[in-house]
């Protein structure tokens, strides 16, 4: 169980172009999602917090017109990097939480990740 | 805000012997710390967690003791095998949005 999967694993684009990343939890619904991103041998870097049907809170530093996030249902999410440039090329991890107030339910499962790679 | 610092960054051990990662956080609100394994290049997979309830969890190898007097927390392997190689993440769970406040991470070399 608390399975999330996250689409593409990776991609490559030309400098300026927009890509979409998608991030599903497949067996729970998650009221929370959060978007990271690391760069090689660095911790994670959170993004921004996306709670299903609300506006993203992003953290800062973080160019909310540049990473479109939409949290339109408790299984979906996607981060859109727009007009990308070399300097967001890495690597991009979400996770899911089930939320609630139950004590068993705050933990965060992440996606495999999708690597970035803007030329 | 909180802050979560992580030591060491780089441990070797011996095959069979033990390993202790610890991790301090500054906001005596947090109620949740977890731990995280990251294999190169792949998502971090939790491996234990422990709640301010709670002064020690253990699943198998793997333990986590928390002092909340002096906030801090350690994550334990023993009998640590090849398999274990990987970075190590803990966090800290402030409020009740349920955001992760991550160590640095701790790289750790298992050697045989």
């Amino acid at each position: 169980g608390a399975v999330v999967s996250q689409h593409p694993s990776w991609v490559i684009c030309k400098s300026g172009t927009s890509v979409k990343i998608e991030c599903r939890s497949l067996d729970f619904q998650a009221t929370t999602m959060f978007w990271y991103r690391q760069f090689p041998k660095q911790s994670l870097m959170l993004m921004a917090t996306s709670n299903e049907g609300s506006k993203a809170t992003y953290e800062q530093g973080v160019e909310k017109d540049k990473f479109l996030i939409n949290h339109a249902s408790l299984t979906l999410s996607t981060l859109t990097v727009t007009s990308a440039h070399p300097e967001d090329s890495s690597f991009y991890i979400c996770s899911a939480a089930t939320g609630g107030l139950a004590v068993s339910t705050d933990t965060q499962y992440f996606g495999p990740g999708t690597r970035l790679t803007v030329l | 805000g909180e802050n979560v610092e992580q030591h060491p960054s780089t441990l070797s051990v011996q095959e069979g012997d033990s390993a202790v990662i610890k991790c301090t956080y500054s906001d005596s609100a947090s109620n949740y710390f977890p731990w995280y394994k990251q294999e190169l290049g792949k998502r971090p997979q939790l491996i234990i967690d422990i709640r301010s309830n709670v002064g020690e969890k253990k699943d198998q190898r793997i333990a986590v003791t928390l002092n909340k007097t002096a906030k801090h927390f350690s994550l334990h392997i023993t009998e640590t095998q090849p398999e274990d190689s990987a970075v190590y993440f803990c966090a800290a769970t402030p409020d009740s949005n349920y955001q992760l406040i991550w160590g640095a991470g701790t790289k750790l070399i298992i050697k045989p």
